[in-house]
Order: C-alpha cells, then structure tokens, then sequence
C-alpha cells in the first residue's frame, strides 16, 4: 500500500479532457514536488511532469501538472489514443528517507 | 542519445545473489546520480536504492538495506546492484535510472534503461 495514493483507473473519449489525482501527506507531497510519469505499454517509465508543473522537453503542452496541499493532479487535455498508458505520480517522502510512487492509474482512451 | 542498459536478470534460488549491471552511453555518466527502481504488479514501483556521481553518496529503502549494495564504475560507465539474500517477494523488473535534481529530495528520474527481470524461485 504506497502512502500516496491514485485511483487505478481513469477513462475519457477521445479530444477530451481528464484529470488524474495523487493524494499523500505532509510528509510528502505537502512538503515537496511532485512528478509525474507515464508508462506505455511493454514499456520503461518517462518523465512527463516534474516539480509540479514543468514539462521536460518534447513532451506536449497538452500535459499539465498542478499541486495544492497534499494533493496533485495530472491533467491531460485533447486526448490521443496513444495516451492510453499507466501514469504514476512521484515525491520524496520525510518519514521515509526515499521517493515513494503512487500505484499508478490507468487511463483508457475510449 | 542517451542510453541506458541493464542486464544480469534471471532465475535464482531464495537465499541466493545476484549482481545487475546497467551501462550507460550518450552522457557524461560520471556526473549524474543514479538509481535502481523495481516494478512489481503488486507493489507498483519501488525506489531501491541511490548513488550520487562520484558514489561518496548512497542511499537505500529499509527493506532492501543490508541486503542490497548498490555501486558505480565511472571509467567503464557502469552501475551496478548487488542482490544478496534473495527472497520471492523480490521477484520483479529492475531498472536503472538517471536522476537528477538540486538536491535528493527533488530528484526527477529523466531516462530509464529497458528493464531486466529477475525471479526468486526453487
């Protein structure tokens, strides 16, 4: 059980908008940034969103990240098919001395 | 480009050990810090273990210290992860990780290698 949490899944239709949420706590998510990465199939993990809202290079505006308290969410706008993938959020968490996941959403693009 | 390749995963016994190698290229590799993350369908993704570029930094999960050392060789662009004492719940995918960030508590792993799979099993 990770001490951030995500829900397991998510869908929207395509050219739609959906939010993903990562709810933690003081010692993590309330304290310290927050990042975000999706995985496609059969695939590694990449970096999407990193210190809450800033997208590395060459990844669409179209992904946005925001974080309020001890909650952050991934919002991603004007769904593609092949945004169909698990997305985990990502923080260092104090009373753990290490980065934590969440367990990751799977969001289907109906 | 930046590339990273972990090999060494297989099958070994509970109780056994296993070394996992991961090599980097299209980077200066000596001046990044590095991680091992595992993935599990259970557990989802775990952090395991961290080592600064020069390797005088290191840190691990509580569950994997003792048992697992992580290690780098600069010169031959190496990570390495030690696995000692082996247990089932251990079976998962390891990667390797670039990471980096001002400071430990802000790190963001930007590549991945491919994964390698390791089973504990008699």
């Amino acid at each position: 059980q990770s001490v951030v949490t995500q829900p397991p899944s998510a869908s929207e239709t395509p050219g739609q908008r959906v939010t993903i949420s990562c709810s933690g706590s003081f010692s993590n998510i309330g304290t310290n940034t927050v990042d975000w990465y999706q995985q496609l199939p059969e695939t590694a993990p990449k970096l999407l969103i990193y210190n809450n809202d800033q997208r590395p290079s060459g990844v669409p505006s179209r992904f946005s990240g925001s974080k309020s308290g001890t909650s952050a969410s991934l919002a991603i706008s004007g769904l593609h098919s092949e945004d169909e993938a698990l997305y985990f959020c990502a923080v260092w968490d104090n009373r753990l001395s290490g980065p934590v996941f969440g367990g990751g959403t799977k969001l289907s693009v109906l | 480009q930046v590339q990273l390749v972990e090999s060494g995963g297989g099958l070994v016994q509970p109780g056994g050990s296993l070394r996992l190698s991961c090599s980097g290229s299209g980077f200066d590799f000596g001046d990044y810090q590095m991680t091992w993350i595992r993935q599990t369908p259970e557990e989802g993704l775990e952090w395991l273990a961290y080592i600064s570029g020069p390797g005088t930094t290191i840190y691990y999960r509580d569950s994997v210290k003792g048992r697992f050392i992580i290690s780098r060789d600069n010169a031959k662009k190496s990570l390495f992860l030690q696995m000692n004492n082996l247990r089932a719940e251990d079976t998962a995918v390891y990667y390797c990780a670039r990471a980096w960030g001002i400071d430990v508590v802000s790190l963001h792993f930007d590549y991945w290698g491919q994964g390698t799979l390791m089973t504990v099993s008699s």
